[in-house]
């Protein structure tokens, strides 16, 4: 299963946008790019995914390169409710298993 | 919409004794996973299951961990003898299909084994 990279931590301040970054260098053309994130004490939530474009939902966006090899994830204006870590992940939706890695640990600084 | 139970919440145990875990999925969710979170890393995937069978248990320890899900709704884990490294919690999630990309996750079990 291909792989992602991400940095260990963040910090970002409250109320700012955060760019969350991943890299996927080995990624396929038939495997989708999904952002989960787990919460103190929490199972992981589901956040965002996208195959090739661009896309916007009610919690973030997630911003893919032309040529698939990273993406980043978008917090238009962190709030402390967004610590957490965040975990990029990439699969296939024939039924292939998530592969979640360590994600980054995003630190909100009020 | 009722999210996916899980329980107990936390157990605690010794080396060589047995273990159960109980899953409730979300009504209607035909796949269900089982995973092991320990701590400072990812959830890794120990089972997966499609209705009442079996599609995935390739990183399941069968010498020690088994499951079923019986009816393709409720599903149990259990660990049997305990080992120390079993300390972790053990997350069920289920979705409404195989490849599904949403999975919707319970609170876990956190698991200490002493």
């Amino acid at each position: 299963d291909a792989k992602t990279t991400q940095p260990n931590s963040m910090e970002s301040n409250e109320e700012e946008p955060v760019h969350l970054p991943c890299n996927h260098s080995t990624i396929s053309g038939t495997d989708y790019i999904h952002w989960y994130r787990q919460l103190p004490s929490q199972g992981p939530e589901y956040v965002i995914h996208g195959l090739t474009s661009n896309v916007n939902n009610r919690m973030a966006s997630l911003a893919i390169a032309e040529d698939r090899k990273s993406s980043t994830l978008i917090l238009h204006r962190a709030t402390l409710r967004d610590a957490a870590v965040y975990y990029c992940i990439l699969f296939k939706n024939t039924g292939n298993q998530f592969y979640f890695g360590t994600g980054t640990s995003l630190t909100v600084i009020p | 919409e009722a999210g996916v139970a899980q329980s107990p919440r936390y157990k605690i145990i010794e080396k060589r004794q047995s273990v159960a875990f109980w899953c409730n999925p979300i009504s209607g969710h035909a796949t269900l996973y089982w995973y092991q979170q320990i701590l400072g890393q990812g959830p890794k995937l120990l089972i997966q299951f499609q209705n009442n069978g079996v599609v995935d248990d390739s990183q399941l320890p069968k010498d020690r961990f088994s499951a079923e899900r019986l009816k393709g709704v409720d599903s149990t884990l259990k660990i049997q003898p305990a080992k120390l490294e079993d300390s972790a919690v053990y997350l069920c999630a289920s979705s409404s299909l195989r490849g599904a990309y949403e999975q919707y996750f319970g609170p876990g079990t956190r698991l200490t084994v002493t």
